[in-house]
């Protein structure tokens, strides 16, 4: 059965500390990883990893692949209340199948 | 306007009863989804379509149907709600080459 892990479930930093958010995945294929913010609204796509060892940035958020290790972390530098959020991982184990999601870690940053 | 709009936003309903969820997308993406989400699981699939003729169980497809009307309109039915069916209810598109799914805002689903 394909499964994504995500670690921790919850986190809690002040403004200005970095966080690390893992994601480990357990598919039968593998096609893309992919990051998704989720605040009091609709997930919002992050991030699609499709190679590993490449990062992906998009100003102070980071992402890279591992795919001997079947995992990706997200970095967030500096981070600003604003992060707040739950931060979804999901996996699409094969082309045309469908996105596997992991449960989620949520980031609360303090002021 | 927005791209994957979601009917009712909100909606709160007795066991037994038949409700109908819509969604709509204005973004020609031939795959659309409903998922649901339930704290501490995460999104969930509860069946997808890659064109107007396919349509295929996911994860948890039991007690719901579908129906895709057209490329843009995806509808999920509950024949008849149970209380465990209480959660928030997303929509999604998605772009076979380019990956990412878009996703409306969301149906917040109250079975009493």
């Amino acid at each position: 059965e394909d499964k994504v892990v995500q670690s921790p479930l919850s986190l809690v930093v002040h403004e200005g500390d970095t966080v690390t958010l893992n994601c480990s995945y357990e598919v039968t294929n593998f096609r893309s990883l992919l990051w998704y913010k989720q605040e009091k609204k609709a997930p919002t796509f992050l991030f699609m990893l499709t190679s590993s060892g490449i990062e992906k940035k998009s100003g102070r958020l980071s992402s890279i692949l591992d795919k001997k290790e079947l995992f990706s972390i997200l970095n967030i530098t500096a981070t600003q209340t604003g992060d707040s959020a739950v931060y979804l991982c999901a996996v699409e184990p094969y082309y045309g199948q469908n996105f596997v999601f992991g449960p989620g870690t949520r980031l609360s940053v303090l002021p | 306007d927005a791209d994957v709009t979601q009917t009712p936003r909100n909606r709160i309903t007795k066991t037994g009863k038949r409700i109908m969820l819509e969604c709509s997308q204005t973004k020609g993406h031939d795959r659309m989804y409903w998922y649901r989400q339930d704290p501490g699981l995460g999104l969930r699939l509860i069946y997808y379509s890659f064109d107007v003729k396919d349509i295929n169980k996911g994860e948890i497809s039991d007690g719901y149907s579908v129906s895709r009307q057209a490329q843009a309109k995806f509808s999920l039915s509950l024949e008849s709600a149970i209380p465990n069916q209480t959660a928030l209810y997303f929509c999604a598109t998605s772009e076979a080459v380019q990956g990412g799914e878009y996703f409306g805002p969301g149906t917040r689903l109250t079975v009493l």
